[in-house]
């Protein structure tokens, strides 16, 4: 089965500072790998996906990923923290069964932006 | 386009009531999901649909059950509502291009269910 970790549930970086929000996946076939950012009390958006076509992904809002095979990992980075980007992030891995398109969520990190 | 909306926001059950939870499409999916959030667990797949008067279990189906009647509505009902069953709960749903795993899901802003 497939399954992703995020290692570390709580993040706190200052403004202007860089993100990185770390994600391992565990896959016996090539993952397809997303993130979504979480706004408090509100549902979750993609930020980006990883689709196999480019290592490096952008997404919205400055956020990027890169897919490394030989880590098993997908961390999310951002140059330089907005208060706004303050929410619960979460990676999650994609299976296509032939019954929708299933994603396995990680546990989430909490990213808290100080001034 | 209102994209996926949830019926109701809030509730507080006491145990042993029953509800339903309505959850509404207006992007023409065929997909849709139902899925809880739970502290320190993430989001947690209860049910799936793949079209119209199809319907499936996910990962944590136990003490739910669901119907999809109409392609645009997929609704979650509880019929004798635990405690163990407080917890958010998120629609999904999800356009078909391809059938692959890359498949965007688009969430709805959440219900949040109490249960006493």
């Amino acid at each position: 089965a497939q399954s992703v970790t995020q290692l570390g549930s709580h993040v706190s970086v200052s403004e202007g500072a860089l993100v990185l929000l770390r994600c391992n996946y565990s896959s016996s076939v090539p993952p397809y790998l997303f993130w979504y950012v979480q706004y408090p009390n509100q549902g979750l958006q993609l930020l980006l996906k990883y689709t196999s076509a480019a290592t490096l992904v952008k997404g919205i809002n400055g956020f990027e990923a890169e897919f490394k095979k030989s880590e098993t990992s997908f961390h999310l980075t951002k140059p330089s923290a907005h208060m706004s980007d303050a929410a619960e992030y979460f990676c999650a891995v994609s299976e296509f069964t032939g019954g929708g398109n299933k994603l396995t969520f990680g546990t989430g990190t909490q990213l808290k932006v100080e001034l | 386009n209102a994209g996926v909306t949830q019926t109701p926001k809030f509730r507080v059950l006491k145990t042993g009531q029953s509800m339903t939870l309505l959850c509404a499409q207006d992007m023409n999916h065929e997909y849709m999901y139902w899925y809880r959030q739970d502290p320190g667990m993430g989001l947690r797949l209860i049910h799936y649909s793949v079209g119209e008067g199809t319907t499936a279990k996910g990962e944590v189906p136990d003490g739910y059950n669901v119907s999809r009647l109409k392609k645009q509505n997929f609704l979650l009902g509880l019929e004798s509502a635990a405690p163990s069953q407080t917890s958010v709960y998120f629609c999904a749903s999800s356009y078909i291009v391809r059938e692959t795993p890359t498949d965007t899901q688009y969430f709805g802003p959440g219900t949040r269910l109490t249960v006493l």
